[in-house]
């Protein structure tokens, strides 16, 4: 069974630009969540989907947004980029809400 | 969700047990210790979970204290692969993604 994938790996923006995110889930798996890691930071929940619902929010702006299709393929997105908002994107999918979460690679992410 | 504090680095040697320690003084009854690890260049790997009970699997145990305000990682024999970030996180195991993963321990595995 193919893991969880993550598009694209690498990206680099400037300030002020948006940024889409991808994420593809294993096979089955319909619940998909999304972290931020930086070095000072360690990992930071930013939302969960569950078939195409939101379930769980995070503490980060409205900038970051997401969503999940009815493949239960998730996008993540991020408007009006700031230097702060560099960090490696994780993305973790799941049979059910709650349940044993498998990573995906990340996206690292720079802002310039 | 409970916060969890485990110690920056930690050091083994090849073949040789390692015990990685987790304080989560603050752990509800409800909540349950998450191990994840993290190898470099890589997401985080899920490694084991437990609520009261000790737990085995095929990668490591899990030793929780009787109190439930700390456990331990156990892996039985570290190899060069072991050589990861280890994250300790407790909280409910149900809706509730709001895990705080803290900085985990950094171990490194000699030959």
């Amino acid at each position: 069974k193919a893991g969880v994938t993550q598009t694209p790996r690498y990206l680099i923006k400037t300030r002020g630009q948006q940024v889409t995110l991808s994420c593809s889930p294993i096979s089955g798996h319909r619940s998909v969540s999304w972290y931020q890691q930086t070095p000072g930071q360690g990992l930071q929940f930013l939302f969960e989907y569950f078939s195409e619902t939101q379930r769980n929010k995070g503490n980060f702006p409205g900038r970051f947004s997401g969503r999940q299709f009815s493949n239960s393929r998730s996008e993540m997105n991020v408007s009006t980029l700031e230097l702060g908002d560099s960090a490696l994107y994780l993305c973790a999918s799941s049979q059910t809400s709650g349940g044993e979460q498998f990573f995906g690679p990340g996206t690292r992410l720079t802002v310039l | 969700d409970a916060k969890t504090t485990q110690p920056n680095s930690m050091e083994s040697n090849e073949e040789e047990p390692v015990h990685l320690p987790c304080n989560h003084s603050t752990i509800s009854g409800t909540d349950y210790i998450h191990w994840y690890r993290q190898l470099p260049s890589q997401g985080p790997e899920y490694v084991i979970h437990g609520l009261t009970s000790n737990v085995n699997n095929r990668m490591a145990s899990l030793a929780i204290a009787e109190d439930r305000k700390s456990s331990t990682l156990i892996l039985h024999r570290a190899t060069l692969r072991d050589a990861a970030v280890y994250y300790c996180i407790s909280g409910n195991a149900g809706n509730n993604r709001k895990l705080i993963w803290g900085l985990g321990t950094s171990l490194a595995v000699n030959p």
